[in-house]
């Protein structure tokens, strides 16, 4: 089944405690984002990587990094996580070119409480 | 800069009733355009898509045409069911490296029995 699949799903940890969001697509996608969602103000793209070893800045980067050293895996990397990176994360994966019209395919979420 | 504009909710419908989603956008170029659609405790899913002016995308009984003349992208449906209350966004693509989707707020619907 085409897939992505993020974890974990649901997350509380404490202001400066490192964590790892892990993403992965079975699609063979050359495309991935990273995007989080709150309230009021719909989803904003953090990071993207166009392929292995390709990534940028998103709308709202600040406090994250990425890497991409494999092309089926994004992981989402919070070093020193504060309350106002509570939100709900989620990874997409798609095509490029101009035939892929830029359809996306989102992982199931993660939701991450910062105390 | 890119920006789309969606109806405001909560929306609140009975079975079989009809279904409008307002969705506008400012855009340069051509966009494309998506609505995904978000259940609950769920990812986003795409339920429909347009490419080009007048094309009407169309699922599960949604359909929405991509207006140019009016920049519009309005989601309907003759008949909803329970099993349709979600969270609906309406999408632009309009071309650029980073590929980025620039989403509406969201729509909460809920349709009760």
């Amino acid at each position: 089944e085409a897939q992505v699949t993020q974890n974990p799903r649901y997350l509380i940890t404490v202001t400066g405690k490192k964590l790892t969001v892990t993403c992965s697509q079975n699609m063979n996608h050359e495309y991935m984002s990273w995007y989080r969602q709150d309230p009021g103000l719909g989803l904003r793209q953090i990071y993207y990587s166009m392929n292995v070893e390709v990534t940028d800045k998103g709308d709202v980067p600040e406090g994250y990094k990425v890497s991409r050293k494999e092309k089926r895996n994004f992981p989402l990397i919070l070093e020193s996580p504060s309350p106002n990176q509570t939100s709900l994360y989620f990874c997409a994966s798609g095509l490029t070119g101009l035939a892929s019209y830029n359809e996306q395919f989102f992982g199931p979420g993660t939701r991450l409480t910062v105390l | 800069g890119n920006s789309v504009t969606q109806m405001e909710g909560p929306v609140t419908l009975s079975e079989e009733a009809f279904l409008t989603i307002n969705c506008t956008y400012t855009a340069t170029g051509y966009p494309s355009l998506f609505w995904y659609v978000q259940y609950p405790g769920e990812g986003l899913q795409l339920l429909l898509k347009a490419t080009k002016a007048d094309d009407k995308g169309s699922n599960k009984g949604f359909e929405a045409t991509y207006r140019k003349e009016t920049t519009s992208f309005h989601l309907e449906k003759g008949s909803v069911q329970v099993s349709d209350s979600a969270v609906y966004f309406c999408a632009l693509y309009s071309g650029g490296s980073n590929y980025k989707l620039t989403f509406g707020k969201g729509t909460l619907l809920t349709v009760n029995p």
